[in-house]
């Protein structure tokens, strides 16, 4: 019954590949995230959608492409990937602001990427 | 533009000592300021969080303080335990969308010693 769950949790792959990770919620909140964080740390957000419609789409290469097939579900598409691509990708979710939230975000346990 | 810094990159205390946990912004306009909690091979877990128009709120054994003229927010955890070892990130938030715009800090790794 894990509230936010990501697939895969670890993903080895070579550069040039296209990989993909999932992402489905299940705390009926409307909006979710994709946050990168580097070896050092740091969390960015690159991408939020509010019930299937991208809200943020922060400085981030084409080569990453989010999906939202249903408020629950948030995917990441990456194509082409490089060495530079390799960090912990976490997904998160949110109660809606007009449904009285301080933007708590649920995050999931992330996806390890690693690019050789 | 918008950033969100901490002054110390770890922290290290004795068990049952008094921890703080210091970060400086930038960006006024945010509504709320909060403290996530990383463990290792976990996602961040949300601690507490204060609304811009407050000083000071508290939790269980945690205390945010929020000092507006010098653009800086505090995470005081009182008797620290060996749980509490973690990397702690302060945030700003503003509504975005329908959703929030949540921008992070660095974060502060903090050793228990016992």
């Amino acid at each position: 019954d894990t509230a936010v769950s990501q697939t895969p949790k670890y993903l080895v792959t070579q550069m040039g590949n296209d990989k993909s990770i999932k992402c489905e919620q299940n705390l009926g909140h409307d909006t979710m995230y994709w946050y990168k964080q580097d070896s050092k740390k740091f969390l960015k957000i690159m991408f939020s959608y509010n019930n299937k419609e991208l809200i943020i789409n922060e400085t981030v290469p084409n080569r990453f492409s989010p999906k939202s097939p249903d408020k629950a579900h948030l995917n990441l598409h990456i194509n082409s990937l490089e060495l530079g691509d390799s960090a912990v990708y976490f997904c998160a979710s949110s109660l809606r602001r007009d449904r009285g939230s301080t933007g708590e975000l649920f995050f999931g346990e992330g996806s390890r990427l690693t690019v050789l | 533009g918008e950033s969100v810094g901490l002054h110390l990159p770890t922290l290290s205390v004795q068990e049952g000592d008094n921890s703080i946990i210091n970060c400086a912004y930038s960006n006024s306009a945010s509504d709320y300021f909060i403290w996530y909690k990383q463990e290792s091979g976990k996602g961040p877990q949300f601690i507490i969080d204060i609304r811009s128009n407050m000083d000071k709120r508290q939790g269980q054994r945690v205390t945010v303080l929020l000092n507006k003229t010098v653009k800086h927010l505090s995470l005081q955890i009182a008797a620290t335990q060996p749980g509490d070892s973690a990397v702690y990130f302060c945030a700003e938030n503003k509504g975005w969308g329908g959703g929030f715009k949540t921008i992070f800090g660095a974060g502060t790794r903090l050793f228990v010693k016992a």
